[in-house]
């Protein structure tokens, strides 16, 4: 099945500087790679998703990148702000299959 | 609200006791997928089910069992508990559209 790591684990940044999370897969069927935020106690939320039809999707200021060559995607968070803090999962799944494998999540800490 | 209900919020009991957690997907959607995530770990996938029937397994303990009844809502048995299947399960379903919704998951706790 498919195998998603994720790095760093952890992560702290000083408010307003930028957050980069990355993420490997390693099943080429892989075509769907969604990004959660998890605050604490609370359930993952679908913050932004891309398809493997595009190598890039913004939506404010978060950022998903996609290079199906190298089999990597990456989650780019600019402007970081106290509330950006939790834990960040990626996931890859191939549409149609529609289970979620996901990444081991990486904690953001960012301090104001 | 995410439209993805499941009940207890909580649920406190002991060792090699039998519990049911309870899910109903948001309207509309035939899947239900359940994931248990330990203390400060990921999410491990455990089962999937369309349509009631089941779809796809993951890392899902032979004390464990689930069903979708034909309402679509779905039932996660577990059995014989250990202190180690302390957890929050959560389910969820999916729509093509938007991808995975989850529910507000259930806090088992195992003492």
């Amino acid at each position: 099945g498919e195998n998603v790591e994720q790095h760093p684990s952890t992560l702290s940044v000083q408010e307003g500087d930028s957050a980069v999370i990355k993420c490997t897969y390693s099943d080429s069927a892989s075509n769907y790679f969604p990004w959660y935020k998890q605050e604490l106690g609370k359930r993952p939320q679908l913050i932004i998703d891309i398809r493997s039809n595009v190598g890039e999707k913004k939506d404010q200021r978060i950022a998903v990148t996609l290079n199906k060559t190298a089999k990597h995607f990456s989650l780019h968070i600019t402007e970081t702000q106290p509330e950006d803090s939790a834990v960040y999962f990626c996931a890859a799944s191939m549409t149609g299959a529609n289970n979620l494998f996901f990444g081991t999540g990486t904690r953001l800490t960012v301090i104001p | 609200d995410s439209g993805v209900t499941q009940t207890p919020k909580h649920l406190i009991t002991a060792t090699g006791q039998r519990v049911t957690l309870r899910c109903s997907p948001r309207s509309g959607d035939l899947s239900v997928y359940w994931y248990q995530q330990s203390l400060d770990q990921g999410l491990q996938f455990l089962i999937q089910y369309y349509n009631g029937e089941e779809r796809a397994k993951g890392n899902i303990l032979e004390r464990f069992s689930a069903q979708q009844f034909p309402d679509l809502h779905s039932e996660l048995n577990l059995s014989s508990l250990e202190l180690g299947d302390s957890a929050l399960y959560f389910c969820a379903s999916d729509d093509r559209a938007y991808g995975y919704t989850f529910g507000s998951g259930t806090r088992l706790t195992v003492v």
